[in-house]
């Protein structure tokens, strides 16, 4: 398996676009989570999915920011306006099991700058 | 808000040298776990200690855990160039898992 495979890499963009970050989870993994890194904030939740369904969206900052997961192998984070805040590296992760009780896989990120 | 907060913040170390560095909670865990994340790169699970457990071995880690301090430590041994990494703790609450700050370990040739 490849594992978690994010894209883009890297993404900047101007403030008030449209942003559309993509994740496809391991194959078989029930529970795909996306999380924000920063060097203020460290390593942030935003939420989580389980079997395609949103569990836990309490961490997404603002009505700015959805996430869906059409389908097992595919999930996407918008953030629609953008602002220079949102700047940040977000990771989408996936595990077999619930978090809690299994180690995360972790794709390579996705590299945000809005300008 | 940090669930888990990793001491120190820095490390800087020979290779050859053992590194230590620890984490510390606030509430009640089933689980803790420790990933590594090199630059530019997502993070990688190095363990998972249960609560149930004193400490536990992975070829050059050594976790130990203490429910009753509420902290755990990772002891990398004959450490690399290549363990040059940030070091993050990772603790479930409500069932969700969340990171500390993380250390940053720098191993020197």
């Amino acid at each position: 398996d490849a594992g978690v495979i994010q894209s883009p890499r890297h993404e900047v963009t101007e403030m008030g676009q449209e942003v559309t970050l993509r994740c496809k989870p391991i194959s078989g993994h029930d529970y795909l989570f996306w999380y924000r890194q920063t060097m203020m904030r460290g390593l942030e939740l935003l939420i989580y999915f389980n079997n395609n369904v949103p569990i836990d969206d309490s961490g997404m900052p603002e009505d700015r920011f959805s996430a869906k997961m059409p389908n097992a192998s595919f999930s996407t984070l918008k953030i629609q306006p953008s602002e220079p805040r949102d700047s940040a590296v977000y990771f989408c992760a996936s595990s077999l099991y619930i978090a809690t009780n299994e180690k995360l896989f972790f794709g390579s990120g996705t590299q945000l700058s809005v300008l | 808000s940090q669930q888990g907060e990793e001491d120190p913040q820095a490390l800087s170390i020979q290779e050859g040298e053992n590194a230590t560095m620890n984490c510390s909670y606030k509430t009640s865990i089933n689980n803790l776990q420790w990933y590594r994340q090199n630059s530019g790169r997502g993070l990688v699970h190095l363990i998972l200690i249960r609560s149930n457990e004193r400490e536990k071995h992975s070829g050059r880690l050594r976790v130990t855990l203490d429910t009753s301090k509420k902290s755990s430590s990772l002891l990398i041994t004959a450490s690399r160039a290549a363990d040059t990494a940030s070091y993050f703790c990772a603790t479930d609450s409500w069932g969700k898992l969340q990171f500390g700050a993380g250390t940053q370990v720098v191993v020197t040739p």
